[in-house]
């Protein structure tokens, strides 16, 4: 089955800095990638996805780039924000199964 | 907006009670799922069913079961509650035509003490 490593577990930054989150998987036929936010006292949301022909996305101030060869995808939250305080998951379907495995979450802290 | 709703946000049971978690999501998706949600662990996925009646065991299946009866519900069952399953449970629901590219929609969860 997928194995999903992610990295830090927790993570503080400054307020405007920039934050960054990654994750390796195991199965070579895994081909989109998720990332969740879950803000206290609520269930993960989907913030991005990447797809495996793209190499990155971006989204305003959150991107997630993707390197295939090297099984690993990074989340990357420029100019962070209080609000951007919470716990970040990965996710890593394999192709052809139903089961996602997700991440063990990074618990992001922004100080203001 | 889809919603995905879960019957308790807290719940304090005892050792060897019968427990019953419900969710109920409004959006006819096809697949829903259970999780359990500990701190060091992630979310690790207890059972999931892609259709009415249908479920398939997830990474962590012992000591639950589920059932599927309405497409819009799916319970998960601790059929004898244990302290080990003190934990935060999440609900999910996706639509169907496979994993790879469909967003799962999240309960606000149930966490559930067992004495």
């Amino acid at each position: 089955g997928e194995n999903v490593e992610q990295h830090p577990s927790t993570l503080s930054v400054q307020e405007g800095d920039s934050a960054v989150i990654k994750c390796t998987y195991s199965d070579s036929a895994s081909n989109y990638f998720p990332w969740y936010k879950q803000e206290l006292g609520k269930g993960p949301q989907l913030i991005i996805d990447i797809r495996s022909n793209v190499g990155e996305k971006k989204d305003q101030r959150i991107a997630v780039t993707l390197n295939k060869t090297a099984k690993h995808f990074s989340l990357h939250i420029t100019e962070t924000q209080p609000e951007d305080s919470a716990v970040y998951f990965c996710a890593a379907p394999p192709r052809g199964y139903q089961k996602v495995t997700f991440g063990t979450g990074t618990k992001l802290q922004v100080i203001p | 907006d889809v919603k995905v709703t879960q019957s308790s946000r807290y719940l304090v049971k005892r050792t060897g009670e019968k427990v019953f978690l419900e969710c109920v999501q409004d959006m006819d998706h096809e697949n829903m799922f259970w999780y359990r949600q500990d701190p060091g662990l992630g979310l690790r996925l207890i059972y999931f069913s892609y259709d009415v009646k249908m479920k398939e065991k997830g990474d962590i299946p012992e000591g639950y079961s589920v059932s599927r009866e309405k497409k819009e519900r799916f319970s998960l069952i601790l059929e004898s509650a244990s302290t080990n399953q003190t934990s935060m449970y999440l609900c999910a629901s996706s639509s169907s035509g496979g994993f790879e590219n469909n967003e799962q929609f999240f309960g606000p969860g149930t966490r559930l003490t067992v004495l």
